[in-house]
């Protein structure tokens, strides 16, 4: 495997289910991100990792809860979702300097998990 | 506050005929832009980056993107479109390197090609 990969692809849950998106980078990066894709809107940064510290916590809802074992592998915990979170979840990796995760750095993204919840 | 607009949701272009998409952003400070491009099913991929220097900026499978600062705009460029480059690309700004890392996304453009 190369690049960054996210497992499941699709994934259908209902409001009541507990299920985790997965995602694991072969970069040797040590920044990783949590996007969420909307239809016809901007992709929005929900949670950075930079050297396995949770840096980033974009006011996301407690039902979504990361996990970051290592460098190279990023979950998403979920649990008690609502219809509106269904949409496309997005992983990516980058190398951040010791200063950690800039915007200058460039970051490699997964496919995304394709994510409805009934 | 920061901010990217892409004004057009959707381009419909003629393969072989030149492209470009349009973006604008707000922003105080000399910005860091990209271009990132996601293919059906597949996640995004970097096409170029502009940080300083030459405001004309060469990237992958042949686009290119000129950064103006008078107009706030950072419009990206083909000459001649393939049907591969059936699309949806996106526009991003970074605060900058004393900044935090977070890039702020346009809404994105699909391209699609007409044969």
């Amino acid at each position: 495997e190369t690049g960054v990969t996210q497992t499941p692809r699709h994934l259908v849950m209902g409001m009541t289910n507990k299920k985790s998106l997965k995602c694991e980078q072969h970069l040797g990066h040590n920044a990783m991100y949590w996007y969420k894709q909307s239809a016809k809107k901007p992709l929005e940064l929900m949670f950075v990792y930079n050297f396995k510290e949770q840096t980033e916590n974009n006011s996301v809802p407690s039902r979504f809860s990361p996990e970051c074992p290592n460098s190279s592998h990023l979950f998403l915990h979920l649990h008690t979702l609502q219809p509106e979170d269904s949409a496309l979840y997005l992983c990516a990796s980058s190398q951040a300097t010791s200063g950690g995760a800039q915007s200058t750095d460039t970051q490699y993204f997964g496919p995304g998990t394709r994510l409805t919840v009934l | 506050a920061q901010s990217v607009t892409q004004p057009d949701i959707h381009i419909t272009v003629s393969e072989g005929a030149s492209l470009e998409l349009r973006c604008n952003y707000s922003y105080g400070a000399t910005p860091y832009l990209f271009w990132y491009v996601q293919s059906p099913g597949q996640g995004l991929q970097l096409l170029l980056k502009y940080f300083s220097g030459d405001t004309l900026v060469q990237g992958i499978k042949g686009f290119e993107a000129e950064f103006k600062r008078s107009q706030s705009s950072f419009n990206l460029r083909k000459p001649s479109v393939h049907w591969s480059d059936a699309a949806e690309y996106f526009c991003a700004v970074g605060a900058g390197a004393d900044s935090n890392y977070q890039l702020i996304w346009g809404a994105g453009t699909k391209l699609i090609i007409k044969p």
